[in-house]
């Protein structure tokens, strides 16, 4: 099993609501991402959680706030969004203490903000 | 400040021949560097990587090349296919200390195949 699972694939909430969204890996990588992705941009990286502790955080809003229950989940609490966070949100997951950390992307999450 | 740069947005190739995709990066803490694929409405596929002991990675039809002098890699695709047709990543890292598992992303390159 060589896959990043994310849900949902789409989601449209309110600037209100409060929504989650969620990453699983079944590889045993213990090093787990999100990025987000903007139209005809780079993803960029917002936390990274190494062994299920949050070891990066890249100065992300507090309306967003990651959460690792275990080394196979990962979730992404959001609350308050505004428009301008409606992009792709992108979870990963790579071995950890190894030289090639290349990092498997899931299929992301669409998210819109209305 | 954009420490991994792709400056081609775009690169057209006919079928059959080489595609050749590039990446400068800036930060020489860098030393490990990744090639990623994305198709429409995807997440990211790894490609292939190298790390900075090295100036060469092969795997199948996909070459990397490192030039660390010079701050510059490339992504050699021989011999190209239309199904190659796609985005194109190039993201980079430091292995250690508080950046590990960062990975910089350019802001990738379109390619497009001919048949």
């Amino acid at each position: 099993d060589t896959e990043v699972t994310q849900t949902p694939k789409h989601l449209v909430m309110g600037m209100t609501n409060k929504k989650s969204l969620k990453c699983e890996q079944h590889m045993g990588h213990r090093a787990m991402y999100w990025y987000k992705q903007k139209a005809k941009k780079p993803p960029e990286l917002m936390f990274v959680y190494s062994y299920e502790k949050l070891s990066i955080n890249e100065s992300v809003p507090s309306r967003f706030s990651p959460e690792c229950p275990n080394s196979s989940l990962l979730n992404l609490h959001l609350h308050a969004l505004q428009p301008e966070d409606s992009a792709l949100y992108l979870c990963a997951s790579s071995r950890s203490g190894t030289f090639n950390t290349e990092a498997f992307f899931g299929q992301g999450t669409r998210l819109t903000v209305v | 400040d954009q420490q991994v740069k792709q400056n081609s947005p775009s690169l057209s190739v006919q079928e059959g021949r080489i595609s050749i995709l590039n990446c400068d990066y800036t930060n020489s803490m860098f030393d490990y560097f990744l090639w990623y694929k994305k198709y429409p409405a995807e997440g990211p596929t790894f490609l292939i990587s190298i790390s900075s002991i090295k100036d060469k990675n092969e795997d199948g039809r996909f070459t990397v090349f490192l030039n660390k002098s010079a701050k510059h890699l490339s992504l050699h695709i021989v011999p190209s296919q239309p199904g190659d047709s796609a985005v194109y990543f190039c993201a980079a890292g430091v292995s250690g200390g508080t950046s590990y598992g960062k990975l910089t992303f350019g802001q990738g390159t379109i390619l497009t195949v001919h048949p």
